[in-house]
């Protein structure tokens, strides 16, 4: 289940290092999984996604994991930048079914 | 850009006050989810529908109660404001196995 009241871990980063931001999603039967940016003040934006039949997915500066056996997902992002600074979600959601799960989130700090 | 929107962006009301809080989505989305967010915690889903006339409770309790009447809106409500209600609260919307469009948030204090 869900925690209630929880603080958000924290990954802080040297600018144009690479982060890897790690989640563990519960559901075996989820097949589509999500990575949402959320910058202050606004709500979550999608960066990225990958169906179950996938273990890896290119993006722009983004990289998206998906290890089924240890329901492990990751986002990688190439040469971070003070602008990639934010929350970062994952959520995974079963396409045959009708709820997402969030994941806890990740701070990421990008220092200059 | 998303095609969601929230309405008021802010709002301070008194504790006791009835309150809606507005969200329009323009893309035709038959799922609708309400999320409420303290500062630098996790999304909590509050309320979810899968279409006209479909509402369900999420996984966060919440004093709070939705409509939807129309495809395009899903209004919350709260009937009597309290303190404990003050929180971000955020809607999205999606296809079926789809990502989700966030509107930008209502940021609710209760005093």
């Amino acid at each position: 289940g869900e925690s209630v009241g929880l603080h958000l871990p924290t990954l802080s980063v040297q600018e144009g290092d690479n982060s890897i931001i790690n989640c563990a999603y519960s559901n075996s039967a989820s097949d589509y999984f999500i990575w949402y940016k959320q910058e202050s003040g606004k709500g979550p934006q999608f960066i990225i996604d990958i169906r179950s039949n996938m273990d890896k997915r290119q993006g722009q500066r983004v990289t998206v994991l998906l290890n089924k056996t240890v329901k492990h997902l990751s986002l990688q992002i190439a040469a971070t930048q003070p602008g990639d600074s934010a929350v970062y979600f994952c959520a995974e959601t079963n396409t045959g079914g009708f709820k997402t799960i969030f994941g806890a989130g990740t701070r990421l700090f990008v220092k200059a | 850009e998303a095609d969601i929107y929230q309405t008021p962006r802010y709002l301070v009301i008194g504790t006791g006050k009835k309150i809606t809080l507005e969200c329009s989505q323009t893309m035709g989305h038959d799922k609708m989810y309400w999320y409420q967010q303290d500062p630098g915690m996790e999304l909590h889903l509050i309320h979810y529908s899968y279409g006209v006339n479909s509402t369900e409770k999420g996984d966060l309790s919440s004093e709070s109660t939705v409509s939807r009447i129309r495809t395009e809106h899903f209004p919350l409500t709260l009937e009597s404001a309290r303190p404990s209600h003050t929180s971000q609260y955020l809607c999205a919307s999606s296809e079926f196995g789809e990502e989700a469009f966030f509107g930008q948030g209502t940021r609710l204090t209760v005093v």
